[in-house]
């Protein structure tokens, strides 16, 4: 069974950094999935924020890009959201999950198929 | 970006009713359609992949439809622990997006 299971601060300062760690079980992140995190504010929608590909390979909202960084750790079977400057309008619970994906006749398919419980972050003075 | 928009934003129901929600692509996405189920206080769980694959696990009255830019999620006979908010999601181009969520309630 495959577990993930975010970690980090729950309460960030203004103009200060976001940092969460996913931890995976039941799978190794080398074998070759993507990994992914999505944020909902309090009573609000999904937003994805970004994917990351076992070997590095990243890919990030627009919206966010130029704040976020996305890294992965194999020796430690995790991965890592970094979200910098950040205000009232980041405070959300943030979800890791996992990326499967299914080759079609046009292209891949791509779909969270299993995600982590989520982290409340407040960002706040 | 593909805006996604779904239909109706919310919806009173009975258990054993057919309950039908739209999801419309502000372009086309193919077959790379996703719909979500989500209860409060827990995590998003897949139910449909590629608009019509149900999920490992899922039971057999949720199905879906559409390719392009109309998707539908039905629920043939409602249970009681399908009183959830529910998320169509694209992942046809980035930035992968969702809907703004469509609400079940009980009627």
């Amino acid at each position: 069974q495959v577990r993930l299971q975010e970690s980090g601060p729950g309460l960030v300062k203004p103009s200060e950094t976001l940092s969460l760690t996913c931890a995976v079980s039941g799978y190794s992140i080398s074998s070759g999935s993507y990994w992914g995190w999505i944020r909902q504010p309090p009573g609000k929608g999904l937003e994805w924020i970004g994917t990351i590909y076992h070997s590095g390979s990243t890919y990030f909202n627009p919206s966010l890009k130029s704040r976020v960084t996305i890294s992965v750790d194999t020796s430690k079977n995790q991965f890592s959201l970094n979200l910098r400057s950040v205000t009232a309008a980041d405070t959300a619970v943030y979800y890791c999950a996992r990326v499967f994906t299914v080759r079609t006749y046009g292209g891949q398919l791509y779909y969270f198929d299993y995600w982590g419980q989520g982290t409340l972050v407040t960002v706040s003075s | 970006d593909i805006q996604m928009t779904q239909s109706p934003s919310s919806l009173s129901a009975s258990v054993g009713d057919r309950v039908t929600i739209t999801c419309r692509a502000s372009q086309s996405s193919s077959i790379y359609l996703n719909w979500y189920q989500q209860k409060p206080g827990k995590a998003p769980n897949l139910l449909i992949y590629g608009a019509s694959n149900l999920q490992s696990g899922v039971p057999s009255r949720f199905s879906g439809s559409g390719s392009g830019t109309d998707f539908t999620l039905t629920i043939s006979s409602l249970q009681p622990e399908d009183f959830a908010t529910y998320y169509c999601q694209q992942t046809y181009t980035t930035p992968w997006t969702f809907g703004q969520g469509t609400r079940v309630e009980i009627k």
